[in-house]
């Protein structure tokens, strides 16, 4: 399995400021995801960061909202930019394909544990 | 558009008994579908998966059915324990591009 570490675990943010939130990884990974999950709501999918290039964002999010870098197949960062209150919510990231695992039926995606944003 | 969702928002059990979540999903082109657990304060953790090709699926104390004529999924969890508490939430792999759907997630509660 993987051990995925974020940080802020959690912040409290003024509207209008923005906030990077960072992923590590503690293997190399093939993909790396960002999700966000709202008060009392599922996960939902932002974008899948790709490395040494754009992000592929998911209907709904932007790139100049929520830009992504993924410098190497470890880390990844994502960026909630000119904060509302509505952004307040839990974002995490999540990897599938670690280096150096078997392929095999199943499919584990691992998710990190998570930072809580609260916008004010 | 397509989206996974729950029967029950939570689901209280005595401890020891055995536990059934439910979940439905619309997509009926989905291949893959996964059974998280998140704990208060942590991120999901993968319990169990299933491929469309398979009714059911074992695990330690757990359980998973997949009934596709009605597009449904369950989890069973046998011999409910204390630290079985948390919310579980049912994903599909609707595209086989590993971008998951979520359902919102049922909260389990054990009473003693």
């Amino acid at each position: 399995s993987a051990v995925i570490s974020q940080k802020p675990s959690r912040d409290i943010c003024q509207r209008g400021t923005s906030l990077t939130i960072q992923c590590q990884v503690d293997s190399q990974v093939t993909m790396m995801f960002w999700y966000r999950q709202q008060p009392g709501q599922s996960l939902t999918l932002i974008a899948t960061a790709n490395q040494g290039s754009e992000a592929t964002y998911e209907s709904g999010f932007v790139i100049d909202k929520f830009p992504i870098s993924r410098p190497n197949l470890t880390f990844s960062t994502l960026t909630v930019s000119n904060m509302s209150p509505e952004d307040s919510s839990i974002y995490l990231c999540s990897v599938t394909g670690l280096a150096g695992e078997l392929p095999s039926s199943s499919y584990e995606q691992y998710f990190g544990p998570g930072t809580r944003l609260t916008v004010t | 558009g397509e989206s996974v969702g729950l029967h029950l928002p939570t689901l209280s059990v005595q401890e020891g008994d055995n536990s059934i979540i439910n979940c439905a999903y619309s997509n009926s082109a989905s291949d893959y579908f996964i059974w998280y657990k998140q704990e208060s304060g942590k991120g999901p953790q993968f319990i169990i998966d299933i491929r469309s090709n398979m009714d059911k699926r074992q695990g330690q104390r757990v359980t998973v059915l997949l009934n596709k004529t009605v597009k449904h999924l369950s989890l069973q969890i046998a011999a409910t324990q204390p630290g079985d508490s948390a919310v579980y939430l049912c994903a599909e792999d609707g595209f086989g591009n590993e971008k998951l759907t979520f359902g919102t997630g049922t909260r389990l509660t054990i009473i003693p």
